[in-house]
């Protein structure tokens, strides 16, 4: 069976810093790996992904997120963190030895972006 | 290209009503996907279907959700008897089909939700 953690219910960093989000999984197969941002009231917007290749990922709005095989992480980063990035942010997988669709959401860490 | 819809956006029904969630997946995709959220909690697969077909409903409870994706129209989730923990945001999302065997894309793209209140 596939889960997710995500440690932290909530992250709190002052604009301008640095923004990281932490995700560790667990898998029977090879992980397919997924970020998610959620603003109140409204769908995920996709981020990033990883499905195989590079360690190092970039997806949208200057976010990026380190796969590590060995630590079965995934966490989200942000080099310089703006108040609009407040938000909730969910990573998810899906493994190659369970179905396509199936994607397991972790509990989701809210971001919290002071001025 | 417009992206998932979902209707209603909201909807409010009595304890033994009936629910009827409506999904259109974004033009080109075949594949559709339910997903509940509760309050506090984070997303909960419940069923995958193709056109016509049910791929994994091992998130659906035994009794009274119901799924179908059919060949014309949008997909719809439906609850029987709604009861008060049925309370909850109902997210749809979308992903392009396989071409040749293999995926062309992995991730899925979400609408924006229906919240469904039991009174």
């Amino acid at each position: 069976a596939q889960s997710v953690a995500q440690p932290e219910d909530q992250v709190n960093v002052a604009e301008g810093n640095p923004l990281t989000v932490k995700c560790t999984y667990s898998v029977s197969g090879n992980p397919y790996l997924f970020w998610y941002v959620q603003y109140p009231n409204r769908g995920l917007q996709f981020l990033l992904k990883y499905i195989t290749g590079d360690n190092l990922v970039k997806g949208s709005y200057g976010f990026e997120a380190e796969f590590n095989k060995s630590q079965t992480s995934f966490h989200l980063k942000k080099p310089s963190a703006l108040v609009s990035d407040s938000a909730l942010y969910f990573c998810a997988v899906s493994a190659t030895t369970d179905s396509w669709g199936k994607f397991q959401f972790g509990a989701g860490t809210q971001v919290v972006v002071t001025p | 290209n417009a992206g998932v819809m979902q209707n209603p956006r909201h909807l409010v029904r009595r304890r033994g009503q009936e629910a009827r969630l409506r999904c259109s997946p974004m033009k080109g995709h075949s594949h559709v996907y339910w997903y509940r959220q509760l309050p506090e909690e984070g997303l909960k697969f419940m069923v995958y279907l193709q056109k016509e077909n049910i791929i994994d409903e091992s998130g659906m409870p035994k009794e009274r959700f119901s799924a179908e994706f059919p060949k014309e129209g949008p997909s719809i989730l439906r609850i029987q008897q709604v009861v008060r923990g049925d309370s909850a945001a109902y997210f749809c999302a979308s992903s392009p089909g396989t071409s040749g065997g293999r995926r062309s894309s992995y991730e899925q793209y979400f609408g924006p939700g229906t919240r469904l209140t039991v009174t």
